[in-house]
């Protein structure tokens, strides 16, 4: 049973580029995460994906947007990169909601010059 | 506002002694705890969680936690520490209700095994 996928697994940039990072969610999961781990940090959350739409979001800016598919799957973009947008980018899928506990993917570490 | 707080980025014990890494929360309603592993280059695992009932909760790889709530503390204990436990812990937080999905992570301990 596959776990959550991440592509690509590492990605460079350069400053004000535009990125689309990817996740297909476990299966049996409807519900996406994105968090955002600086290096030496605890992941932050970026937002959260249900039935389409944005639940809930974190302290990130507009720069930050997302889509779910009906598949469950979801993208991350970036606009106009910074050197500080460099880190490593996880999703996270669950059910129905729940947060009893997310499964977590591999990440995407995503390094801006 | 939910936060946590993880005492000692570094915590370092020698094969087979107890390990103890230590998180202190802050929530307004009763919370669910989690802690997470994160191995060099890859995502995080999910080791155990508290939702509601018993308070010490049993995980996976031999960890175990202590839901306190006098102590707002989730510590996370295994009796003896293997080579394999080497990696960045991590301790979150989350809220079940007013739709608080997201999770708030300390900032991880590095625990390091020495032979």
């Amino acid at each position: 049973d596959a776990g959550v996928t991440q592509s690509p697994t590492h990605l460079i940039k350069t400053r004000g580029q535009q990125v689309t990072l990817r996740c297909s969610p476990k299966s049996g999961h409807d519900t996406v995460s994105w968090y955002q781990q600086a290096l030496g940090q605890g992941p932050q959350f970026i937002f959260q994906y249900y039935e389409e739409e944005e639940r809930q979001r974190g302290n990130f800016p507009d720069r930050f947007s997302g889509h779910q598919f009906p598949n469950y799957s979801s993208e991350l973009n970036v606009n106009a990169l910074l050197l500080g947008d460099s880190a490593l980018y996880l999703c996270a899928s669950s059910f129905d909601r729940s947060n009893y506990g997310y499964t977590f993917g591999s990440g995407t570490r995503l390094t801006v010059v | 506002a939910q936060s946590v707080t993880q005492l000692g980025s570094h915590v370092s014990v020698s094969e087979g002694a107890l390990v103890l890494l230590r998180c202190n929360y802050s929530s307004s309603v009763p919370p669910y705890l989690f802690w997470y592993v994160q191995y060099p280059n890859q995502g995080l695992q999910l080791l155990l969680k508290y939702t509601t009932g018993a308070t010490l909760v049993k995980g996976i790889n031999g960890f175990e936690a202590e839901f306190k709530k006098s102590e707002t503390s989730f510590h996370l204990t295994k009796p003896s520490a293997h080579m394999s436990d080497a990696a960045e812990y991590f301790c979150a937080v989350s809220g079940p209700t007013s739709g608080t999905y997201k999770y708030i992570f300390g900032t991880g301990t590095r625990l390091k095994v020495l032979a």
